[in-house]
């Protein structure tokens, strides 16, 4: 089965600066998802990346697949208070269908004013 | 506001207890997931539903039943439970395409087993 392993698993950042959160998987990756998650509540749907070398990016948020298709980053811009939360990297069996997706561990995102 | 509720949000059972979790969906998706996070765990996958069929149960025990009774409800019927079985439940749901599988998720139940 496929493991996701995510890094750092908390992070502290001053209000302003900008980090970086990476996603490793096992196995090729056929899709990988990034949510977000405040404390106790649902995810909420960040981007989906599926093509070696792809890069998507939106508000202040990018993520990027490598080329192999078994990394993923997370790079927040100018971190933000509403940033801060619990971020999460999922992957599918396959590409696409009704396929329950693997998680990782997660990312606590904590922004210092 | 994902387009997928769940009712109740919070959840304190004993041991002998029966309990059902609601999952509805408003987005017209054939596809319903229930997963479970636990402290210091990854997300869980339980169960899938796809068109109404389970298409897959990840060896989760019987106390544990779940029910689709159509594309946009889903329960989770509980009993027996153990302690270990707090957790918050998230149910999900998607639309089958070929190659994309964008989940949106519920709020979730906070069980708490005594």
């Amino acid at each position: 089965s496929q493991e996701l392993e995510q890094s750092p698993q908390s992070l502290i950042v001053q209000e302003g600066k900008n980090l970086t959160i990476n996603c490793t998987s096992s196995k090729t990756l056929y899709g990988l998802y990034w949510y977000k998650q405040k404390y106790g509540e649902g995810l909420i749907f960040l981007m989906m990346l599926q093509k070696g070398g792809e890069e998507k990016s939106h508000e202040k948020i990018t993520a990027k697949l490598d080329e192999k298709k078994q990394q993923s980053s997370l790079h927040i811009t100018a971190s933000q208070p509403s940033h801060a939360g619990i971020y999460l990297c999922g992957a599918g069996d396959s590409g696409g269908g009704a396929d329950g997706l693997t998680f990782g561990k997660g990312t606590h995102l904590i922004i210092q004013p | 506001e994902t387009g997928v509720t769940q009712t109740p949000r919070h959840l304190v059972m004993g041991m002998t207890n029966k309990k059902s979790l609601k999952c509805e969906q408003h987005l017209g998706h054939n596809a319903m997931y229930w997963y479970k996070q636990s402290a210091k765990k990854p997300l869980e996958l339980m169960f899938v539903y796809n068109f109404k069929e389970q298409t897959e149960n990840n060896s989760v025990p019987s106390r544990f039943s779940p029910e689709c009774p159509n594309s946009s409800h889903l329960f989770l019927h509980l009993h027996t439970l153990q302690p270990e079985d707090s957790a918050l439940y998230l149910c999900a749901s998607s639309q089958e395409w070929v190659d994309y599988n964008e989940q949106f998720f519920g709020p979730g139940t906070r069980l708490t087993v005594l």
